[in-house]
């Protein structure tokens, strides 16, 4: 059984900028969750992809948005970057419909915006 | 609407000793409680979770946590800490309206020393 990956590792992007961060789900997971952990906190959900849908969304702004693929892996995309984006992305995949939908996490991404 | 609060941030113990993370709950469904811990560098990991069976729940590594409903707690306990035990723990409720997200608490910081 395959765990959740992501890439890249680490990010160095310029305010402004865009940048592009994948997930593979875990082998037969469905749904995939992302959250931003910033510096000293605890992740805070960003949003949720399920069948290439998303369908369930938290406190982040449109320039936060994300795509599923056929295969469940995903991407999270965020434009404009602002110096407040530089945080720890994590990706959890899950599989819907089992008790209490339990989510694993990948390694994260951790981004830098300059 | 879900919360939870980690009522310490940093919490310092001495090798053998015990081990008690503090965690309050707000839910107004039953609730799904998680402890999550994430060593340094690396991703979350799941200690246990409480989904209505048992109140008392024992997870990975020795760590334990009760529910109790009348004070909305959900602590985490260790009889004796270990060096490997220093890491970021994190107390999470699952969100109960339709979709399936985790609302982390801030944290708490454990240190252990010789």
């Amino acid at each position: 059984e395959t765990g959740v990956t992501q890439s890249p590792t680490h990010l160095i992007k310029t305010r402004g900028q865009q940048v592009t961060l994948r997930c593979s789900s875990q082998s037969g997971h469905n749904t995939v969750s992302w959250y931003q952990q910033a510096l000293g906190q605890g992740p805070q959900f960003i949003f949720q992809y399920y069948r290439e849908e998303e369908n369930g969304r938290g406190n982040f702004p449109p320039r936060f948005s994300g795509l599923q693929f056929p295969n469940y892996s995903s991407e999270l995309n965020v434009n404009a970057l602002e110096l407040d984006d530089s945080a720890l992305y994590l990706c959890a995949s899950s599989l819907a419909g089992t008790t209490y939908n339990e989510q694993f996490f990948g390694p994260g991404t951790r981004l830098t915006v300059l | 609407a879900q919360s939870v609060t980690q009522l310490d941030s940093h919490v310092s113990v001495s090798e053998g000793t015990p081990v008690l993370l503090r965690c309050n709950y707000s839910s107004s469904y039953s609730p799904s409680l998680f402890w999550y811990v994430q060593h340094p560098n690396k991703g979350l990991q799941l200690l246990l979770k409480y989904t209505s069976a048992a109140t008392l729940v024992k997870g990975i590594n020795g760590f334990e946590a009760e529910f109790k409903k009348s004070e909305t707690s959900f602590h985490l306990t260790k009889p004796s800490a270990h060096m490997s035990d220093a890491a970021e723990y994190f107390c999470v409720v699952s969100f109960s309206g339709g979709y399936n997200k985790l609302i982390f608490g801030a944290g708490t910081r454990l240190a252990v020393h010789p």
